[in-house]
C-alpha cells in the first residue's frame, strides 16, 4: 500500500518555508526521499532509518518518527532549484518484497 | 553518475505488438528495478531482481515479464501491449536491495501504445 503524501502540490515563494509529509500504515524500517525535476530521473536525498532520526542537506532536512510511520521533509528558505516533484519512498519492517513503495509526489512550485 | 541505460528512450507501438524495454549498468550493483510512472499514482514497483536469472513480481506485474541473463542487463517485456501500459518507465539500480541503500534511477522510456 503506497504511504499517503500531503500536500498535493505546494506554490512557494522564494525564500519560504516548506513541509512535506509522508505517512504510512505499516510499521516502517525506513524511509527515502527522492526528488524529480520535469522530464529528468527521480534523485535521491537521503534515507531515515527506523530510531526516530533527523538529517539534513544543506537546507533540506527531515525527520523520522517510526511509532507514528510518518516522515516530514523541510525545505527551509526555499531556492528556485528546490522546484520539482518530492517522493518518499518506505521499506516495510516486515521485510517484504525488496524495492520502495512510493507515495504520489508532492508537487512543489517556487517561485521568484 | 550511476552508469545505468535504458533503451529506447522513446517508443510508439500498436496494441498487441510485443516490446521489449533494456536497461543495461556498468555498477555491478545486484538489485535492479523497473518502476512505472503514471500521473496521479507516481512510482509503482513492476519486477525487480536480486541477481542473475532471480527475479520477483513488484505491485503492478501483471502484462509483464522480466529476464536478467547478466549482471548488467535487466529487460522488461510487454507480451502484448495495451494503452493502458503507455507510461514513463524507470529502471533503478542499488547494491544491496534497497535496505540502507539509495536507488540509482535510469533516465526514463516513454512508451506510448496506440
Amino acid at each position: 500500500q503506497q504511504p499517503v503524501q500531503s500536500p498535493q502540490a505546494v506554490i512557494l515563494r522564494e525564500g519560504e518555508d516548506a513541509v512535506i509529509n509522508c505517512s504510512s500504515s505499516k510499521a516502517l524500517y525506513s524511509v527515502h526521499w527522492y526528488r524529480q525535476k520535469h522530464g529528468e530521473a527521480p534523485v535521491f536525498l537521503m534515507i531515515l532509518l527506523k530510531g526516530g532520526e533527523q538529517k539534513g542537506h544543506e537546507k533540506i532536512s527531515a525527520s523520522f518518527n517510526e511509532k507514528k510511520q510518518q516522515s516530514s521533509l523541510y525545505l527551509t528558505a526555499s531556492q528556485l532549484s528546490y522546484s520539482g516533484t518530492y517522493f518518499c519512498g518506505t521499506e516495510d519492517s516486515g521485510g517484504g518484497a525488496d524495492g520502495l513503495t512510493f507515495g504520489k509526489g508532492t508537487h512543489l512550485i517556487i517561485q521568484p | 553518475d550511476a552508469g545505468i541505460t535504458q533503451s529506447p528512450r522513446h517508443k510508439v507501438t500498436e496494441t498487441g505488438t510485443p516490446v521489449t524495454l533494456r536497461c543495461h549498468q556498468t555498477e555491478n550493483h545486484r538489485y535492479m528495478y523497473w518502476y512505472r510512472q503514471d500521473p496521479g499514482h507516481g512510482l509503482r514497483l513492476i519486477h525487480y531482481s536480486y541477481g542473475v536469472k532471480d527475479t520477483d513480481k513488484g505491485e503492478v506485474s501483471d502484462g509483464y515479464s522480466v529476464s536478467r541473463s547478466k549482471t548488467e542487463d535487466f529487460l522488461l517485456t510487454l507480451e502484448s501491449a495495451t494503452s493502458s501500459q503507455t507510461s514513463v518507465y524507470f529502471c533503478a539500480i542499488s547494491e544491496s536491495g534497497g535496505r540502507r541503500e539509495k536507488l540509482f534511477f535510469g533516465s526514463g522510456t516513454q512508451l506510448s501504445v496506440l
